[in-house]
């Protein structure tokens, strides 16, 4: 049973168009993070946030913004989408322990034509 | 750098052979690490962790892993794998004491044969 939820699952999307990746969790944790995940290499960090009014940018450079404004929601957005930015797109969130494992969304497939 | 390897981008096993993903790491210190698997249009499930203590940890699904820290390896076993574990098979590591940002390898797809 999935506590982490991502909307939507799949999304087509045309060239320039604005985008929101919406995440959420039930489990009250204070951390989340965004990965971008293409097919055969590493789950790159795109965005993480410690807690409310906390956003921090990954390793990987990425054109989009993330916002924490409440614990349980932590949305990605894409002022401008393009053919680079599809993939897919997993959300994750961990209690504050240092040592606490990643509790996974089932993650959105972005194509963008 | 710090950061974890997976050098197998496929492995293929029949049903009932063990199994064997090999993962390797690169920190100062004994980091935090982690297996994690992924079925198709899923996200990633926890399938156990090490941190310290006992080197040979047990996780979800008949899995284990055992720390080796003279090789900086951290690999994945069962012994008798079965067709529902033909999956994509994540290792991820975090610094002790650090900022704890996990780093994760690209993963091994493990095919099964009936």
């Amino acid at each position: 049973e999935a506590d982490i939820y991502q909307t939507p699952r799949y999304l087509v999307i045309g060239t320039g168009k604005k985008i929101t990746l919406e995440c959420s969790q039930t489990m009250g944790h204070d951390k989340m993070y965004w990965y971008q995940q293409d097919p055969g290499m590493e789950l790159h960090l795109i965005h993480y946030s410690y807690g409310v009014n906390s956003t921090e940018k990954g390793d990987l450079s990425s054109e989009s913004t993330v916002s924490r404004i409440r614990t349980e929601h932590f949305p990605l957005t894409l002022e401008s989408a393009r053919p680079s930015h599809t993939s897919q797109y997993l959300c994750a969130s961990s209690p504050g322990q240092d040592n606490s494992p990643l509790h996974f969304g089932n993650g959105t497939r972005l194509t963008v034509t | 750098a710090q950061s974890v390897t997976q050098p197998d981008i496929h492995i293929t096993v029949s049903e009932g052979a063990s199994l064997e993903l090999r993962c390797n790491y690169s920190y100062g210190a004994t980091p935090y690490l982690f297996w994690y698997v992924q079925s198709p249009g899923q996200g990633l499930q926890l399938l156990l962790k090490y941190f310290s203590g006992d080197t040979l940890v047990q996780g979800i699904k008949g899995f284990e892993a055992e720390f080796k820290r003279s090789q900086s390896s951290f690999n994945l076993r069962k012994p008798s794998v079965h067709w529902s574990d033909a999956a994509e098979y994540f290792c991820a590591g975090a610094s002790s004491g650090g900022s704890y940002i996990p780093t994760f390898g690209r993963g091994t797809s493990l095919i099964v044969h009936p």
